[in-house]
């Protein structure tokens, strides 16, 4: 069983969708939840982190943590195009050492 | 400011041969790391330098894997001799201090064993 579970996709939505990708994990010692964009060809880029459970909004992205249910959560309000990518979930405990464990992603596509 | 380079884009190489990768982190950025995704798969660790020594190296994947860092700057991943279920993208990351909120990944190098 994958230490983080993520749904591939693929995943399309209108322009102006709001969107929820979601990650499920089994290690109960993860601290801090990431969300990564990647464009194709290119490397991840951060988006947004949370530490320990919570919201944290930044413009149109709010991610989410529940540690109790092991469940992230990242929703884009106002999906424009320019959105489309793969997102995807990792998080790291300090205690694990600077390993970021990840989802496979989920191919994201909006379109006009 | 520079980010994360990787050299080279993309690679392909038969089966057998010794394919050498590299990676120039951000300047004054002490840790590096190399990732790789392999087809299908997720983004897995390889190992983290803490500028010229090896702080984790468990997820290298057997001995045919070699990361160096001299001089605690640019890093090569070689591997010799690749094999087909090497193929897939490896990505480098660095950060000044621990942990990965303020951590950069380079683009990839695809590499590809026929």
């Amino acid at each position: 069983q994958k230490e983080v579970e993520q749904d591939p996709g693929p995943l399309s939505v209108p322009e102006g969708a709001i969107v929820s990708l979601n990650c499920t994990y089994s290690n109960s010692a993860f601290q801090y939840f990431m969300w990564y964009r990647q464009y194709s060809r290119k490397g991840p880029e951060l988006l947004m982190y949370t530490y320990s459970s919570g919201n944290k909004e930044d413009g149109r992205f709010t991610a989410q943590v529940d540690k109790s249910s092991k469940y992230i959560s990242l929703f884009i309000r106002d999906s424009q195009p320019s959105d489309s990518a793969t997102y995807l979930c990792a998080m790291f405990s300090t205690g694990g050492g600077n390993k970021l464990t990840f989802g496979t992603g989920t191919q994201l596509k909006v379109e006009l | 400011e520079a980010g994360v380079t990787q050299f080279p884009s993309h690679s392909v190489i038969e089966k057998g041969q010794t394919v050498t990768l590299r990676c120039d982190p951000i300047s004054g950025h002490d840790n590096l790391y190399w990732y790789r995704r392999v087809m299908g798969k997720e983004i897995k660790f390889l190992l983290h330098f803490v500028k010229e020594s090896k702080q984790d190296e468990s997820g290298m994947p057997n001995n045919r894997f070699l990361a160096e860092r001299t001089g605690g700057t640019y890093s090569t991943l070689k591997v010799q001799p690749a094999e087909l279920e090497d193929s897939g993208v490896y990505f480098c990351a660095s950060n000044k201090q621990g942990g990965f909120t303020e951590a950069f990944f380079g683009q990839g190098t695809r590499l590809t064993v026929v």
